[in-house]
């Protein structure tokens, strides 16, 4: 079935320093893979998304890999800060029916220590 | 002001009562989602509509119905809750052409005992 993961469910990194979160897909036939920043207590808010034609996306701090023979997805954040602190998911979504459904992997949470 | 809303933003209720969570959204946007946040589960969808008059079921929809009131509107009912739906509920809302970029809610917890 259809499933997106996420390696590591915690990542702790020291403020300045650049992040790595990782994510596994399964399926395929995917059509674009996004990245999502959930806050303490409130709603996920969107990062970046890539399409799977293309393997680096970069935008604000942040850079997206896609390594479509392996199945893998990578979030980096550069010069990691306080406010970076939070769970990050990976998500997919295909074209189909008028647009795609997102389907979001288990989440890792990123904790930036001063 | 936020652009979407939810209410309320918890709520505590008994097994087998009626329970209605709201959305409302002035962005303008005509998808509106609601999605169920479990710890270690990620967020999975309930069900999505691309306008007032298309509403789908998502992947979990067993227990739950929904009403699209209008554009800036949609409601989630539970009609008789049990405790296993106690959850962290998401509405979200995108543009019908970028669905990727999705717009979160403050979200509504939900206990039921």
């Amino acid at each position: 079935g259809e499933s997106v993961g996420l390696h590591l469910p915690t990542l702790s990194v020291q403020e300045g320093d650049n992040s790595i979160i990782n994510c596994a897909y399964s399926n395929s036939a995917s059509d674009y893979f996004i990245w999502y920043k959930q806050e303490s207590g409130k709603g996920p808010q969107f990062i970046i998304d890539i399409r799977s034609n293309m393997d680096k996306r970069q935008g604000q701090r942040v850079t997206v890999l896609l390594n479509k023979t392996v199945k893998h997805l990578s979030l980096q954040i550069a010069a990691t800060q306080p406010g970076d602190s939070a769970v990050y998911f990976c998500a997919e979504t295909k074209f189909y029916n008028q647009g795609g459904k997102l389907i979001f992997g288990q989440g890792t949470e990123l904790s930036v220590k001063p | 002001d936020a652009d979407v809303t939810q209410t309320p933003r918890n709520r505590i209720t008994k097994t087998g009562k009626r329970i209605m969570l709201e959305c409302s959204q002035t962005k303008g946007h005509d998808r509106m989602y609601w999605y169920r946040q479990d710890p270690g589960l990620g967020l999975r969808l309930i069900y999505y509509s691309f306008d007032v008059k298309d509403i789908n079921k998502g992947e979990i929809s067993d227990g739950y119905s929904v009403s699209r009131q209008a554009q800036a509107k949609f409601s989630l009912s539970l009609e008789s809750a049990i405790p296993n739906q106690t959850a962290l509920y998401f509405c979200a809302t995108s543009e019908s052409d970028r669905y990727n970029e999705q717009f979160f809610g403050p979200g509504t917890r939900l206990t039921v005992l």
